[in-house]
This record gives C-alpha cells, sequence and structure tokens, in this order.
C-alpha cells in the first residue's frame, strides 16, 4: 500500500530564517507530486507539482521554491521566512490527474 | 480559467438529517469534479469524484453527489448524517491537460446531537 509522509509535524520559525519542509511517497513509482498551503481555516492554494524527477513547475508566486531530488520525494523551501507564510503545508500525489491522495500535513508558525 | 463557489461557509444539521452541500463551478470545458472532506489537523481525503458517465456518483460512508452540467453545480448529499461527519468539506475542480486542481473556500459541516 501506498504511504505519504511528510516532515516535519510542526514547525516554529522566525521571520528571516530558512525553512525546508519535506515529502515522501512510498508504494508508488513516478507519481505526481503537489504542494499546496493552507491558511487557518482557509482554502488550499497549490503551490507546485511535479511529474517527473527534476521538473518543477509553479503555480504560484509565494517566495518559495520546491525540488524534487529523488522519484519519491518532493521539497519545499525558501531562505527566507516571511510572517504570511504561516500556516498548513500540505503534500499530495497523483498518478492520474485531479484525484490526489494527501499527507498529514506540517504546521508551521512564523513568528 | 476555472474557479469553484461554496456558497455556505458553515453549515449545521442535526444527527440523522439529510444532507446536501452546494458547490457551483466555471469551467468551459469538461471539468472533473472532486468533493474532500478534511478533519481537524488532518490532510484532506479524498470522498468521490467525477469524470464522466452517470452524472450521480458515489462515494464513501455513504456519500454521493450529482453533476449537473446545466447548472454548472456538483453538490454533496448524505440522506442520514452521523456525528463523526463533523468536517471541512472542499469541492474542486480540475480539468484534462492540466495539472491545476482549484479548491473552493470550503463548507464546515457541523452535527448537532
Amino acid at each position: 500500500a501506498q504511504t505519504i509522509h511528510q516532515w516535519p509535524v510542526a514547525e516554529i520559525k522566525a521571520v528571516g530564517s530558512p525553512l525546508s519542509l519535506g515529502c515522501t511517497i512510498k508504494g508508488k513509482s513516478s507519481p505526481n507530486l503537489y504542494w499546496y498551503w493552507q491558511a487557518t481555516g482557509g482554502t488550499l492554494q497549490q503551490l507546485f507539482y511535479s511529474i517527473t524527477v527534476g521538473q518543477v513547475e509553479s503555480v504560484v508566486q509565494l517566495n518559495l521554491s520546491a525540488s524534487r531530488p529523488k522519484d519519491d520525494q518532493f521539497i519545499l523551501s525558501t531562505e527566507k521566512l516571511l510572517l504570511s507564510h504561516s500556516g498548513f503545508y500540505l503534500c499530495a500525489w497523483s498518478l492520474r490527474r485531479g484525484e490526489q491522495y494527501f499527507g498529514p500535513g506540517t504546521r508551521l508558525t512564523v513568528l | 480559467a476555472q474557479s469553484v463557489t461554496q456558497p455556505d461557509a458553515r453549515v449545521t444539521v442535526s444527527e440523522g438529517a439529510s444532507l446536501q452541500l452546494r458547490c457551483k463551478y466555471s469551467y468551459s470545458g469538461t471539468p472533473y469534479l472532486f468533493w474532500y472532506v478534511q478533519y481537524p489537523r488532518q490532510g484532506l481525503q479524498l470522498l468521490l469524484k467525477y469524470y464522466s458517465g452517470d452524472p450521480v456518483v458515489q462515494g464513501v460512508n455513504g456519500f454521493e453527489a450529482e453533476f449537473i452540467k446545466s447548472n454548472s453545480s456538483f453538490h454533496l448529499r448524505k440522506a442520514s448524517v452521523h456525528w463523526s461527519d463533523s468536517a471541512v468539506y472542499f469541492c474542486a475542480v480540475s480539468a484534462w491537460g492540466n495539472e491545476k486542481i482549484t479548491f473552493g473556500a470550503g463548507t464546515k459541516l457541523t452535527i448537532k446531537p
């Protein structure tokens, strides 16, 4: 069975500090991968997607970047956090457009 | 461009009553439509999906939705709700040939005992 793991579970970071969030999918070969951001009590904003290793497409500019160094790994990062980066970050995978399966999420608080 | 409107931010229903959560989408082509549920502090879970064919689709836990093209709607229904159905429900739309998926603002469902 496929599993999706996100790390860390939660982070508290200072404004201006760097950030790296990770996502790993096991049990699926060559999935499409996605990053989402969710403000507290809000809707989901798709940030990035990747259909193959080394290739990442940006959907919206939020001073974040993403990389896919391995088939089963998706990394979200920034060198300088803003207050507006606070929220819930969700990773998802799919083998078919739209039918996505989500990880448990990482809660980020920027102070 | 595609968009999704969930007009009800909050819905409260008594346990055992029927439920309808509304969703309207905007997309010029043939959409792929989804309902997801999010329990507190968790990721999203797929409830059901529509790609083509029978406009009434069945999902998990007794949920169903009906695609009405003429009305650009994809409302979620359940005949009898349970207290465990309390959660936030998101409607979403994507399109063939496009990796972008657009979510609605969500509807928070509260079940009264």
